[in-house]
């Protein structure tokens, strides 16, 4: 079964702390990995896809990594407005007219000042 | 204004009832999606439009039903609601320029009681 785990669940950090948040996936034929940042109450904001291992794309202080089964979201001293839900999902190449996306439980990232 | 809106924003239901749920976008995408959140769930996808013509189920389609209207207005309905459809309900878009990178844009979401 195609799965997409996130660690940790939730993150807690100083101002300025800089961490890494992972997400692991096991879907066969990747097409693309996404990350989003979602707010309570509110729908997932989009931030990056990428679509082949070595990529690398940022962000003000995000910067998203992808290797053949793992993707990280470096955050580089984050402040207090950083803090949110980070939401990662991927699809995979399932045939023609099909679309499969699967997305992982999130880490919520707390930033305290 | 918002690029993707949903009404009603807010529901609350009985067991048994029929709802629509509505998503209109702005953006001109062909590709649309329904997906649940659920807590220590994440998000699971229901239904998806590639563009007026064509309806596909998601993951998890059933006791779902949708109809897409037009390029931009596809709608989700629960034809006999159940307690356990109790969920935050989200529309999303997405277009894929050729030889470009798919970019989602999610609705502020419904988040939907059934009683």
């Amino acid at each position: 079964e195609d799965q997409v785990t996130q660690s940790p669940e939730a993150l807690r950090l100083q101002e300025g702390e800089s961490s890494s948040l992972n997400c692991s996936y096991t879907v066969s034929g990747l097409r693309g990995l996404f990350w989003y940042r979602q707010d309570p109450g509110k729908g997932p904001e989009f931030l990056f896809t990428l679509y082949s291992a070595g990529e690398e794309k940022e962000k003000e202080r995000l910067k998203a990594t992808l290797t053949k089964k793992e993707s990280f979201l470096h955050i580089t001293a984050p402040k207090p407005e950083d803090s949110a839900t980070y939401l990662c999902a991927a699809t995979e190449n399932s045939g023609a007219g099909s679309y499969q996306l699967t997305f992982g439980k999130g880490t919520k990232l707390s930033v305290i000042p | 204004d918002a690029d993707v809106t949903q009404t009603p924003r807010n529901r609350i239901t009985k067991t048994g009832k029929r709802i629509m749920l509505e998503c209109s976008q702005t953006k001109g995408h062909d590709r649309m999606y329904w997906y649940r959140q659920d807590p220590g769930l994440g998000l699971r996808l229901i239904y998806y439009s590639f563009d007026v013509k064509d309806i596909n189920k998601g993951e998890i389609s059933d006791g779902y039903s949708v109809s897409r209207q037009a390029q931009a207005k596809f709608s989700l309905s629960l034809e006999s609601a159940i307690p356990n459809q109790t969920a935050l309900y989200f529309c999303a878009t997405s277009d894929l320029p050729g030889g470009g990178e798919e970019t989602q844009y999610f609705g502020p979401g419904t988040r939907l009681l059934v009683l």
